[in-house]
């Protein structure tokens, strides 16, 4: 596609509920980031994927996150056993090589979850 | 720790006038890039400019122009005859190159509103 496309655009979730994010890369693009953006605030990193390998998942910020890119493409964030300070917005990023330092970050138009 | 502060929250101006929003930011890393982005209200941050640490020169793009000073560690983004569609929250980040794991992630400060009118 010609951008980063995420879905769906909005989640309501009951707490305790799980929840599965999708995150669809620009095509061929090697690197992605998810990054959780609460409201009034700037974006905070959460976790990296180069292909499928996950090298950084410093920023998940508890074991109920978890995120997957099992082809190397499309790639998926589960949110175990939601609570109300997991209501935030989803963004995922992706870049085209594997040297990110000098590439463009292209963010798609992000999920907002919403946890009562 | 790398770390970007946008001390400006909210900015009104009237339509035409120009505007700057500042940044500034703070890192140990001798190579490091720094990028602005714009999140309009749709949400999905659009990007604007990325600028290494190399590299002082001013740039230009059309009404947008940007003053990178490493000697104030500052990078201030500036709107020259601001229009409504202006309007939006800019983002001021910064990715190191020696960021442990390797993985690159982009530092952002907690934005600039925007309001344009007419």
């Amino acid at each position: 596609g010609a951008g980063v496309s995420q879905s769906p655009r909005y989640k309501v979730a009951k707490r305790g509920q799980d929840v599965a994010l999708r995150c669809d890369p620009i095509s061929g693009h090697v690197s992605l980031f998810w990054y959780q953006q609460a409201l009034g605030q700037g974006p905070e990193f959460l976790t990296y994927f180069q292909n499928e390998a996950q090298l950084d998942k410093s920023g998940l910020p508890s074991d109920r996150f978890f995120a997957e890119r099992p082809e190397g493409s499309v790639s998926t964030l589960k949110i175990q056993r939601t609570q109300q300070e997991d209501s935030a917005v989803y963004l995922c990023a992706s870049s085209l090589s594997m040297v990110t330092v000098t590439d463009t970050q292209y963010f798609g138009p992000g999920t907002r979850l919403t946890v009562l | 720790a790398q770390k970007v502060t946008q001390a400006q929250t909210e900015i009104s101006v009237v339509e035409k006038e120009d505007v700057t929003l500042d940044c500034v930011y703070e890192t140990r890393d001798t190579t490091y890039y720094l990028f602005w982005y714009k999140q309009p209200p749709s949400g999905e941050l659009v990007f604007l400019i990325r600028r290494n640490s190399f590299d002082e020169q001013n740039e230009i793009s059309g009404r947008y122009s940007w003053n990178f000073q490493k000697s104030t560690s500052s990078f201030n983004f500036t709107i020259t005859a601001s229009q409504v569609v202006d309007s939006a929250v800019y983002f001021c980040a910064l990715s190191e190159t020696a960021s442990g794991a390797g993985s690159y992630q982009l530092t952002f400060g907690k934005g600039t509103k925007l309001s344009v009118i007419p």
